[in-house]
């Protein structure tokens, strides 16, 4: 069975520039996480899907940050502007229905310079 | 509000000693509680869950058991391997489907 697919593992960008994460979560799956993962620190959640709704996305800042989950499959984070701080790791998850934990992909890692 | 809290690392170690990772949790109600492995450049791996009070979760080696009464959950392994250095973050779900994680402790083993 195939994981958690993220893309691109890696984007360098110049700041004031847009950048946009793409992620597959495992077949059947019906929860959909973005989690930010700062240099030395933990993953904390950004938004959470179910199936194409977002439910939680108190930590998102939607000032620059929006997230789709089309036909609550696949799903697409953007930055629009990104800032210098917004250089991290950003993580998508995917649990099954029932359950508690949660498989991550492999993490886009962003630069911004 | 929920939260974890673990040891602070790196913890270094020598091949074959002995390993424990403090992990102790806030929370309202019964959580669910994970071990996550994350190895260079890699996202997160489960390494092991405990569901309810005083289960146990193990996997390759490592153990943790879910105490209720010290609101703990600390991760322990009889005798590391070089293979084992990574970052390890506990974390939990409350029953509300987000995982609240610690903030990872490294863990460096020597030949």
């Amino acid at each position: 069975e195939a994981g958690v697919v993220q893309s691109p593992r890696y984007k360098i960008i110049e700041k004031k520039q847009p950048v946009a994460f793409w992620c597959n979560p495992i077949s059947g799956h019906n929860t959909l996480y973005w989690y930010r993962q700062n240099l030395g620190q933990g993953p904390e959640l950004l938004i959470r899907y179910e199936n194409e709704e977002a439910v939680d996305d108190s930590q998102l800042p939607k000032d620059r940050f929006s997230a789709e989950r089309l036909k609550g499959v696949d799903s697409t984070l953007k930055i629009q502007p990104a800032e210098l701080g917004d250089s991290a790791v950003y993580l998508c998850a995917s649990s099954g229905q029932g359950t508690t934990e949660a498989f991550f992909g492999q993490g886009t890692r962003l630069t911004v310079v | 509000g929920d939260s974890v809290t673990q040891m602070e690392g790196p913890v270094t170690l020598s091949e074959e000693a002995f390993l424990t990772i403090n992990c102790t949790y806030t929370a309202t109600g019964y959580p669910s509680l994970f071990w996550y492995v994350q190895y260079p450049g890699e996202g997160l791996q489960l390494l092991l869950k405990a569901t309810k009070a005083d289960d146990k979760g193990s996997n390759k080696g490592f153990e943790a058991t879910y105490r209720k009464e010290t609101t703990s959950f600390h991760l322990e392994k009889g005798s590391v391997q070089v293979s084992d250095s990574a970052v390890y973050f506990c974390s939990m779900n409350s029953g509300y489907s987000t995982l609240t994680f610690g903030k990872g402790t490294m863990l460096l083993v020597s030949p």
